[in-house]
């Protein structure tokens, strides 16, 4: 079965620095893997995807995520934090193989990104 | 192009009484879900859809039940509301391997 682990629920950063939030996978194939930003009381928002390619992916508002298959991770990344980066982060796989005939998407449970001024 | 339109955004049930949280898309795609995300749990699949009169469950569909008539809506059925169904309830539609969701609808059963 497949999953995800964001193994920090809660992640702070100064204002400036650059911050990592992390994400680690499970699945039994090649994985789509994703990032969505979840801002108080809305929806989920793409950010950036992993399909295939280069490692490095390069997203939304500055955002880039970075594959390593040896660890099976996925870590969002961003060279210098802004204030209105706070907000919480989901990691998500999608195993490309169907299942009952659905390519099931599994989240992480959330990091929550406090940027600090 | 609005992408994915959720009502009600806030609804507060009684134990027992029914709902329809109403969803629909302007994207034309085919694969529509509902999920619920409750804290610390993150996003659990209850329904999808890969097109029109075509739904299917996913992890956690007991208490609820959907249709598909057309390809823009795919309204999510709350039967007998329980306590347990308070959450806060997200539609989404795919096109390729982007997720699109809409706002959300937070529900409280009491």
């Amino acid at each position: 079965a497949q999953s995800v682990a964001q193994p920090e629920d809660q992640v702070n950063v100064a204002e400036g620095n650059p911050l990592t939030v992390k994400c680690t996978y499970s699945v039994s194939g090649n994985p789509y893997l994703f990032w969505y930003v979840q801002y108080p009381n809305r929806g989920l928002q793409f950010l950036l995807k992993y399909i295939t390619g280069d490692n490095l992916v390069k997203g939304s508002y500055g955002f880039e995520a970075e594959f390593n298959k040896s660890q099976t991770s996925f870590h969002l990344k961003k060279p210098s934090a802004l204030v209105s980066d706070s907000a919480l982060y989901f990691c998500a796989v999608r195993d490309p193989v169907p299942s009952g005939g659905y390519q099931k998407v599994t989240f992480g449970t959330g990091t929550k990104l406090q940027v600090i001024p | 192009n609005a992408g994915v339109t959720q009502t009600p955004k806030f609804r507060i049930l009684k134990i027992g009484q029914s709902m329809t949280l109403q969803c629909t898309q302007d994207m034309n795609h085919n694969y529509m879900y509902w999920y619920r995300q409750d804290p610390g749990m993150g996003l659990k699949l209850i329904y999808y859809s890969v097109g029109a009169g075509i739904t299917d469950k996913g992890e956690v569909p007991n208490g609820y039940n959907v249709s598909r008539s057309t390809t823009e809506d795919f309204p999510l059925r709350l039967e007998l509301a329980a306590p347990s169904q308070t959450s806060v309830y997200f539609c989404a539609s795919r096109s390729g391997n982007t997720i699109y969701f809409g706002e959300g609808s937070w529900l409280t059963v009491v």
